[in-house]
């Protein structure tokens, strides 16, 4: 069975640090790797990842790609409040099926 | 403007009924999705449809039903034989590519 597994479950950092949430998976026929923020309700889409080793940009997160070692991170420098979330990665496998991870919880404080 | 609409936000059911979570989406999208969401699980899928009048079972079926009549619509029952009902359901569709679009999610508790 496809597994999508994250660390760690939960962080306390404060404002202005920088941190990095990891996301490993074993699966077959892998076609992409996702990352989701989720504040309150819907997670909102982050980041899709299809090629090794190139890394995407959105502001002060940033996240990779490691086909080989089959590991994500995802990067947040100069933390806000703002950024306190669940952060979610999920792998596309065959039929566009999703399996996520159970999830960080960041928690940024002032 | 475009998104996924789940409505009721909030619900409350007695043990023993059968209720249906509404979803929509007018993105134009083919696939379909519900997850559940309970604390320290992550998101499990329950059901899952690629296109009109076909869909499939999740890693956690048992106890729900779907349909999928409508290319926007994909409505979940949760039935009474879904031994533990309460949770935050999420219902998304997603592009070719694969990525996915979620609702502002259903909140069912069972009393």
């Amino acid at each position: 069975e496809d597994k999508v597994v994250q660390s760690p479950l939960s962080l306390v950092v404060h404002e202005g640090d920088t941190v990095t949430l990891n996301c490993s998976y074993e699966v077959t026929n892998f076609r992409s790797l996702l990352w989701y923020k989720q504040e309150k309700k819907a997670p909102t889409f982050l980041f899709m990842l299809t090629s090794s080793g190139i890394e995407k940009k959105s502001g002060r997160l940033s996240s990779i790609l490691d086909k080989k070692e089959l590991f994500s991170i995802l990067n947040i420098t100069a933390t806000q409040t703002g950024d306190s979330a669940i952060y979610l990665c999920a792998q596309i496998g065959p039929a566009s099926k999703l399996t996520f991870g159970t999830g960080t919880r960041l928690q940024v404080t002032l | 403007d475009g998104g996924i609409t789940q409505s009721p936000k909030y619900l409350f059911r007695k043990e023993g009924q059968n209720v249906t979570l509404s979803c929509e989406q007018n993105l134009n999208h083919d696939a379909m999705y519900w997850y559940r969401q309970d604390p320290g699980q992550g998101l499990r899928l329950i059901y899952y449809s690629q296109i009109v009048n076909d869909f499939q079972k999740g890693d956690i079926a048992e106890g729900y039903s779907v349909s999928r009549e409508k290319k926007e619509s994909f409505p979940l029952t949760v039935t009474s034989a879904q031994k533990n009902p309460t949770a935050f359901y999420l219902c998304a569709s997603s592009t070719q590519q694969g990525s996915l679009f979620f609702g502002e999610g259903s909140r069912l508790t069972v009393l």
